[in-house]
């Protein structure tokens, strides 16, 4: 069972154009965290939102929390080829359903010049 | 601090054989966290461990895996006997505290033949 749906799973466009990444879920966590992966490597850290309705913005990446804390959205403008990698969405669960990090499956993102 | 510290990098090992990943967390992080990574299924979490407790192993397939913490700076994954389906990256992850942000290591590239 997928706790966290990612939407959608692949995505390739061109340099310019606008994108959203989806996070869903049906469990509400204490926090939501956003990832990059690049080939090789192991996620890194981009933001972190807490609160329902947090709007947080990275250079041209929008970060929102759901106002119930269940699902989350990445929206990136004007993306360029340098945005290309796996972004995964992740949720923190409350301390007494076990305090774990779930990842959602990823979004695989190609931004062609 | 170096970061999050796994060996092997690579692991090519024949089915039946034991297999054991390593891992140093970051010196002071409270949580520790092993995923597996497939393109079929994501990042799944397979154990996580609080203050060298193991707090949540449900994500560990079966019985041939086991995940030890002796201290604060080791913990090890092991595979006994491996077989081809455990073929994946596995990481393992530290933070300060449980819902706080989660700095992995660059994995271990595991290939049972």
């Amino acid at each position: 069972t997928q706790l966290l749906e990612q939407s959608p799973q692949f995505l390739s466009i061109q340099e310019g154009e606008n994108l959203t990444v989806y996070c869903n879920s049906s469990s509400v966590f204490s926090s939501l965290q956003w990832y990059r992966q690049e080939p090789g490597e192991g996620p890194v850290l981009l933001v972190t939102v807490v609160t329902g309705g947090e709007v947080k913005k990275l250079k041209r990446l929008t970060f929102q929390f759901g106002d119930a804390r269940k699902d989350s959205s990445l929206h990136i403008t004007a993306a360029q080829p340098g945005d290309t990698g796996l972004y995964l969405c992740a949720g923190a669960m409350s301390r007494n359903q076990g305090g774990k990090l779930i990842f959602g499956q990823g979004t695989e993102l190609s931004v062609k010049p | 601090d170096a970061g999050v510290i796994q060996s092997p990098r690579h692991e090519v090992t024949e089915m039946g054989q034991e297999v054991t990943l390593r891992c140093k967390p970051i010196s002071g992080h409270n949580s520790l966290f092993w995923y597996r990574q497939t393109m079929m299924r994501g990042l799944e979490l397979l154990i996580y461990f609080n203050n060298n407790v193991p707090i949540d192993d449900s994500g560990m397939p079966e019985d041939r895996f086991s995940a030890k913490m002796p201290n604060a700076s080791f913990s090890t994954l092991k595979i006994q006997p491996s077989e081809p389906r455990d073929s994946a990256v596995y990481f393992c992850a530290s933070s300060l505290e449980w819902n706080t942000e989660a700095f992995f290591g660059q994995g271990t590239r595991l290939t049972v033949v």
